[in-house]
């Protein structure tokens, strides 16, 4: 069976800092993996995917994954944290139903 | 393009009450549509999935139901709303032929009272 997890629910960093989110997976074949992004009162983003390729895929407003077959992670990051990039992040995968991780909320400090 | 629509944005309404969230999808055809519902502090939860008119595949059993009258239209209702329907309410699409990602709306804010 297919299933994501995320960890750490919280993620708190300051303004300026890296960002990281961890995105583990299981999948008995070769998944397709996202991040979503979802502010407050909001419907889900996509950030990224990956499909096939590339390993390193780059999304929206400066963040990026890279997919880690031998470790099954699909881990987020972004080198410099800005306030704006305060929200929930979901990672989630598909064989064809979509799985969706418990979620990340990210908190930037100033 | 494509966008997807979601109605009201915010709605209160007291136990007991009825419920309809209507759910259009624009720019695309024979879509893959999908009810979410998120409770506070919580994560996902898909409700109801279809993949074609009068299709509907129920993931929980509950107090609601959906509805898929035309091909790009897609209602969640309920006869009697409880406390514990509270929660954003969020409608999503995929293309019926590529396993890849869904695109959601802009949900919609559900509080009983």
């Amino acid at each position: 069976a297919q299933s994501v997890t995320q960890l750490g629910s919280h993620v708190s960093v300051s303004e300026g800092a890296l960002v990281l989110l961890r995105c583990n997976y299981s999948s008995s074949v070769p998944p397709y993996l996202f991040w979503y992004v979802q502010y407050p009162n909001q419907g889900l983003q996509l950030l990224l995917k990956y499909t096939t390729g590339a390993t390193l895929v780059k999304g929206i407003n400066g963040f990026e994954a890279e997919f880690k077959k031998s470790e099954t992670s699909f881990h987020l990051t972004k080198p410099s944290a800005h306030m704006s990039d305060a929200a929930e992040y979901f990672c989630a995968l598909t064989q064809g139903d979509m799985r969706f991780g418990a979620g990340t909320r990210l908190t930037v400090k100033p | 393009s494509q966008t997807i629509h979601q109605w009201p944005a915010t709605l209160v309404q007291p136990v007991g009450s009825p419920l309809s969230l209507e759910c259009t999808v624009e720019g695309t055809s024979n879509p893959n549509l999908y009810w979410y519902r998120q409770a506070a502090g919580r994560g996902l939860q898909l409700l109801f999935y279809s993949v074609g008119i009068g299709q509907i595949s129920s993931e929980v059993p509950q107090n609601l139901s959906a509805s898929r009258p035309q091909d790009r239209q897609f209602i969640l209702s309920s006869k009697k709303l409880l406390l514990s329907d509270s929660g954003f309410y969020l409608c999503a699409w995929r293309d019926r032929y590529y396993f890849g990602e869904q695109f959601f709306g802009p949900g919609t804010r559900l509080t009983v009272l």
